[in-house]
């Protein structure tokens, strides 16, 4: 079964400070990975994703993740944080392609201190 | 972009009564919707695939009796908490893939069930 674990439910960092979550998924077949973030009382919004081709990935709020194959990874960076960043962020594998259900990591909170 | 629209977004109901709540995909044709609940301080868990016209496929541990979930044209598709009861407080999220948005699932905003 396709599982993905994000480590660090809980990661705080400085204003301006480097931003890196990270998530590990197991796969049989090349999945397709996701990024979401989820703001307080709120659904999920798609910060970016990887299908096929280039392996860094850039996405809204100026985050970017690269996949590593080798390593089973797909962790999500900022060079720069900002208060705003603040939220839960979701790492996904879609586990069946383009229009399966998606298997969630347990989050991470992001916290950004002044 | 797709938008996927849920209401209500927040209910509070007695125990023992039902509640439907309701999932669109305001400007695109889904088949397929997705439910999903999602704990406090948790991650989301998928209950049930929702498919237009023909039953919808639940995960397993999910109670199919008491969330039912009707999906009666393209974009439209319900989920109702029957008997509702103080564990069914969560939050339920709804979502949507499209033909071209390769793997891309689009969420809506979520529905707030509190049962008193």
């Amino acid at each position: 079964a396709q599982s993905v674990t994000q480590l660090g439910s809980h990661v705080s960092v400085s204003e301006g400070a480097l931003v890196l979550l990270r998530c590990n998924y197991s796969s049989s077949v090349p999945p397709y990975l996701f990024w979401y973030v989820q703001y307080p009382n709120q659904g999920l919004q798609l910060l970016l994703k990887y299908t096929t081709g280039a392996t860094l990935v850039k996405g809204i709020n100026g985050f970017e993740a690269e996949f590593k194959k080798s390593e089973t990874s797909f962790h999500l960076t900022k060079p720069s944080a900002h208060m705003s960043d603040a939220a839960e962020y979701f790492c996904a594998v879609s586990p069946s392609g383009s229009q399966g259900n998606l298997i969630f990591g347990k989050g991470t909170k992001l916290s950004v201190k002044p | 972009g797709a938008v996927v629209s849920q209401h209500p977004s927040w209910v509070i109901c007695k125990s023992g009564t039902s509640v439907k709540i309701e999932c669109r995909s305001l400007d695109f044709q889904a088949t397929t919707m997705f439910w999903y609940r999602q704990f406090p301080k948790q991650s989301l868990m998928l209950m049930a695939t929702s498919n237009e016209g023909s039953k919808a496929t639940y995960e397993q541990g999910v109670e199919k009796d008491k969330f039912l979930i009707n999906h009666a044209s393209l974009t439209l598709s319900t989920l109702t908490v029957t008997s509702a009861h103080p564990e069914d407080s969560s939050f339920y999220i709804c979502s949507a893939p499209t033909r071209t948005s390769g793997g891309e699932q689009y969420f809506g905003p979520g529905t707030r069930l509190t049962v008193t």
